[in-house]
């Protein structure tokens, strides 16, 4: 129930292509989906985020597309850079066990843009 | 983000030893939390903390604890170190008062258990 399911776990895309990393997550109870962005040797930093009562949500080059009846969400990157690769990882946040309030991280995609 | 920083930055143990990783913030946020990161298996929550009185387990807590010794400062103990704690350690924190539910991570802690 708590699952986020990530693909692909790496990807390799040519400068200026368009880059796509899906997730599905299995409980309904996820109310915000956010991807994170992270650098090696950094700490993950939030790239984007969408709510489920929406279902594109765009910022630059990055869009996420969400479909809340089949529970699935993907991160598309317009006109890749070099600057881009880095590891990508979806979350969703909801109720833990207990209530918490943490996300849970999908197992992260490992992105690379070839000049 | 400078606002979060981690200490150490690099830590090598010893099996059964005692650890401290320290985490502290001046983003003024209210809640932190301890994520542990291992390569193919994503982030995982370990511990939570909504306030310096309100200490919670995420989904690994087992063979870890935390204190909160005040609303900027959250430290992860490891009792008795052993090699499956291998990891990078990430502390985060968030303020839902902003209205936004963004969590921000410090640098980030590699630990190696011998």
């Amino acid at each position: 129930q708590q699952q986020v399911k990530q693909s692909p776990q790496s990807l390799i895309v040519q400068k200026g292509g368009i880059s796509i990393i899906n997730c599905a997550y299995e409980n309904t109870a996820f109310d915000y989906f956010p991807w994170y962005q992270q650098f090696p040797g950094k700490g993950p930093a939030l790239l984007i985020a969408i709510r489920p009562d929406v279902s594109e949500k765009k910022e630059g080059r990055f869009t996420i597309s969400f479909n809340k009846s089949a529970k699935q969400f993907s991160l598309h990157i317009m006109d890749s850079q070099p600057g881009d690769s880095a590891t990508y990882f979806c979350a969703a946040r909801g109720p833990f066990r207990g209530g918490a309030d943490g996300l849970t991280f999908g197992k992260g995609t490992h992105l690379i843009i070839q000049p | 983000d400078a606002d979060v920083t981690q200490t150490p930055r690099n830590r090598i143990t010893k099996t059964g030893k005692r650890i401290m990783l320290e985490c502290s913030q001046t983003k003024g946020h209210d809640r932190m939390y301890w994520y542990r990161q291992d390569p193919g298996l994503g982030l995982r929550l370990i511990y939570y903390s909504f306030d310096v009185k309100d200490i919670n387990k995420g989904e690994i807590s087992d063979g870890y604890s935390v204190s909160r010794q005040a609303q900027a400062k959250f430290s992860l103990s490891l009792e008795s170190a052993i090699p499956n704690q291998t990891a990078l350690y990430f502390c985060a924190t968030s303020d839902p008062r902003t209205g936004k539910r963004t969590q921000y991570f410090g640098p980030g802690t590699r630990l190696l258990v011998l």
